[in-house]
């Protein structure tokens, strides 16, 4: 079974530049949820989709952040724009309902706003 | 709100046990997690406990949960330099989503 696939690993930018994220999840699974874990910290929820629909977004900065799952399958997470506070590893994770709760992350994005 | 606590750093002779704990402040948590987080890689689930168990072992994995004190511990028989990762404890926080630790440094001594 493929795991969660999340796309670039790396990325650099400069503050006030946009960046996206993508990712996509295990086949099947109808949760999908953005992690935002700065170094030294544990992950901290951004967003949690339930197939295309928000379930919990109170995290989510949302006057420079935006996520979408518009076909309840792969989803993007957009900075727009960027500061350095930014600066973090974001995990996308997806479970499959009524399996005790797992979530599977991916590898992450490693963000470096300079 | 939840608040969960571990201390950062452990580090433990190749072959010998380690400990690593957590404390956690939400009692209505269902379930308690332990993930592992290599360097440059996403979380990976090692194990879960119920709050309704006290015990779980699993191969080399020995959780022990202690609700009265809100304590939760992972033992690591026979450590090895595989085991050098970053372990976090996390409690069910409800609606599908975790609550996680700042994460404990475990460095494994050959």
């Amino acid at each position: 079974e493929a795991g969660v696939a999340q796309s670039p690993r790396y990325k650099i930018i400069e503050k006030r530049q946009s960046v996206a994220f993508w990712c996509n999840p295990i086949s099947g699974h109808a949760t999908l949820y953005w992690y935002q874990q700065i170094l030294g910290q544990g992950p901290k929820l951004l967003i949690q989709f339930q197939n295309n629909g928000v379930v919990d977004d109170s995290q989510l900065p949302k006057d420079r952040f935006s996520a979408e799952r518009l076909k309840g399958v792969d989803s993007t997470l957009k900075i727009q724009p960027a500061k350095l506070e930014d600066s973090a590893v974001y995990l996308c994770a997806s479970s499959s309902t009524g399996l005790l709760y797992e979530q599977y992350f991916g590898p992450g994005t490693r963000l470096t706003v300079t | 709100g939840e608040d969960v606590e571990q201390s950062l750093f452990l580090s433990v002779r190749e072959g010998d046990s380690s400990v690593i704990n957590c404390t956690y402040t939400d009692s209505s948590s269902t379930y308690l997690y332990w993930y592992k987080q290599e360097p440059g890689a996403g979380l990976q689930l090692l194990t879960y406990i119920f709050s309704n168990m006290d015990m779980k072992q699993d191969q080399r994995l020995t959780v022990l949960l202690n609700k009265k004190d809100k304590h939760l511990s992972l033992r690591i028989a026979d450590t090895q330099t595989g085991d050098s990762a970053i372990y976090f404890c996390a409690e069910y926080a409800g609606a599908n989503n975790l609550f996680f630790g700042t994460g404990t440094r475990l460095t494994v001594i050959p």
